[in-house]
């Protein structure tokens, strides 16, 4: 099993430039995340997903647009990129939402510039 | 408002010793807490969680121990190896179903062992 896959694992952008990371789950688990991962600060989450169709924000939305097609698939959008946005991107996926344990990608290195 | 506080931010502790991370919660509503280990460029893992129906959970060198009315969880790893070097995260969440999706997590432990 892959669990949760996510591309590509580092990137660099320039101030203003756009990309999508790309996460995908073949544990077929209702519940997906994003969170960023700053130092000394924890995971923080961007936006979740219960379901194909279905998202809503989390604590920093700001700057960031998902969607959610199938099951599988939750990519995560950066839309005119700033220097705030450097940080380690987590993708994870739940079976039972935050009652039980998350299964987290690899991570996404992005650094704006 | 954090939600989850966890203390202490980085330890180091010698091969051999015990290692102990707290963590404290606000909301009262919360009843699963797990913690997850993070290796430098990876993800998070999951390494083992409590339900509050109990006060204590242990796995191998790892124990969650929790106390409901102070509402603090900690986790106790015994017999440290230099292999547990790592970021620990303590995290907490209403349980299954209904509205709740969302884990709340600590700010993270890196913890060292010497060897």
């Amino acid at each position: 099993n892959a669990g949760v896959t996510q591309t590509p694992k580092f990137r660099i952008l320039k101030i203003g430039q756009s990309m999508t990371l790309q996460c995908t789950q073949d544990m077929n688990h209702n519940y997906m995340y994003w969170y960023r991962q700053d130092p000394g600060m924890g995971l923080k989450l961007i936006y979740y997903s219960v379901g194909a169709g279905i998202t809503d924000k989390g604590e920093v939305p700001n700057g960031y647009n998902v969607s959610r097609s199938t099951t599988e698939d939750f990519p995560l959008r950066l839309e005119l990129a700033a220097p705030s946005q450097t940080s380690v991107y987590f993708c994870a996926s739940s079976y039972l939402g935050g009652g039980t344990g998350y299964t987290f990608g690899s991570g996404t290195r992005l650094t704006v510039v | 408002q954090q939600q989850v506080k966890q203390s202490p931010q980085s330890l180091i502790v010698q091969k051999g010793g015990i290692s102990i991370i707290n963590c404290a919660y606000e909301n009262t509503a919360f009843d699963y807490f797990p913690w997850y280990q993070q290796f430098p460029g990876k993800g998070p893992a999951l390494l083992i969680a409590i339900r509050p129906d109990v006060s204590e959970k242990k796995e191998g060198r790892f124990t969650i121990s929790f106390n409901k009315s102070a509402k603090q969880f900690s986790l106790h790893i015994m017999d440290s190896q230099p292999g547990d070097s790592a970021t620990y995260f303590c995290a907490a969440s209403r349980g299954s179903g209904g509205s709740n999706y969302k884990l709340t997590f600590g700010k993270g432990t890196l913890l060292t062992v010497n060897p």
